[in-house]
């Protein structure tokens, strides 16, 4: 079982629209996460992170823990063509390492 | 806000040449990361260093080395490049009390 898991989509939403992106994670004692956003051919950037359960804002972004499920979401509403990319979850691993762990992406496509 | 960069955004090398890509961050970051990013397989650590003259080996170690001399500075060395060794290479870093982890914009390292 992979450590931390996406549907790597495309997931395509009409602009306007809410997009939910969702990922599991295996690490019972992972107590940080974070989504990142990854244009075509640019680095990861950092756009949320949570540490407790329950919901996180950040303008138009969303993020929800549910550390009972090992879930972890991130909602973008009011989706914009600006928003197309590959959004990668990140969890840290437990251990005296705290490495963080990425999942494979999901590619969001935004309809205009 | 932080700032990691990295030495070159384009890197064209022949096999078997010695390479090193460095890379800075301006937070007083503990903490820094090299991983190699290939489709398909997402994002793999290299190395990380959680402090000055202190490396560890990450998921895939072989065929490179690291050096971190200053705590601001770390750099990536390929020994004797080869074909297999072209990618997208980022720098990553983070402070320890955050967890949050910044990358660098990235160097597209090819190997003829």
């Amino acid at each position: 079982q992979k450590e931390v898991e996406q549907n790597s989509g495309p997931l395509s939403v009409p602009e306007g629209a809410i997009a939910s992106l969702n990922c599991t994670y295996s690490d019972r004692v992972s107590q940080s996460f974070f989504w990142y956003r990854q244009y075509s051919g640019k680095s990861p950037e950092l756009i949320m992170s949570i540490y407790s359960n329950g919901d996180k804002e950040d303008g138009r972004f969303t993020a929800q823990l549910n550390k009972a499920s090992q879930y972890v979401s991130l909602l973008i509403r009011d989706s914009q063509p600006s928003d197309s990319a590959t959004y990668l979850c990140a969890v840290i691993a437990g251990g005296a390492t705290n490495k963080l762990i990425f999942g494979t992406g999901t590619l969001l496509a935004v309809q205009p | 806000d932080v700032k990691v960069t990295q030495s070159s955004r384009y890197l064209v090398k022949r096999t078997g040449e010695k390479v090193f890509l460095e890379c800075v961050q301006d937070m007083d970051h503990e903490n820094m990361f090299w991983y190699r990013q290939d489709p398909g397989l997402g994002l793999r650590l290299i190395y990380f260093s959680y402090d000055v003259k202190m490396k560890e080996k990450g998921d895939i170690p072989e065929g490179y080395s690291v050096s971190r001399e200053k705590k601001e500075r770390f750099s990536l060395i390929l020994e004797s490049a080869s074909t297999n060794q072209t990618s997208m290479y980022l720098c990553a870093s983070r402070g320890t009390p955050s967890r949050e982890q910044f990358f660098g914009p990235g160097t597209r390292l090819t190997v003829l």
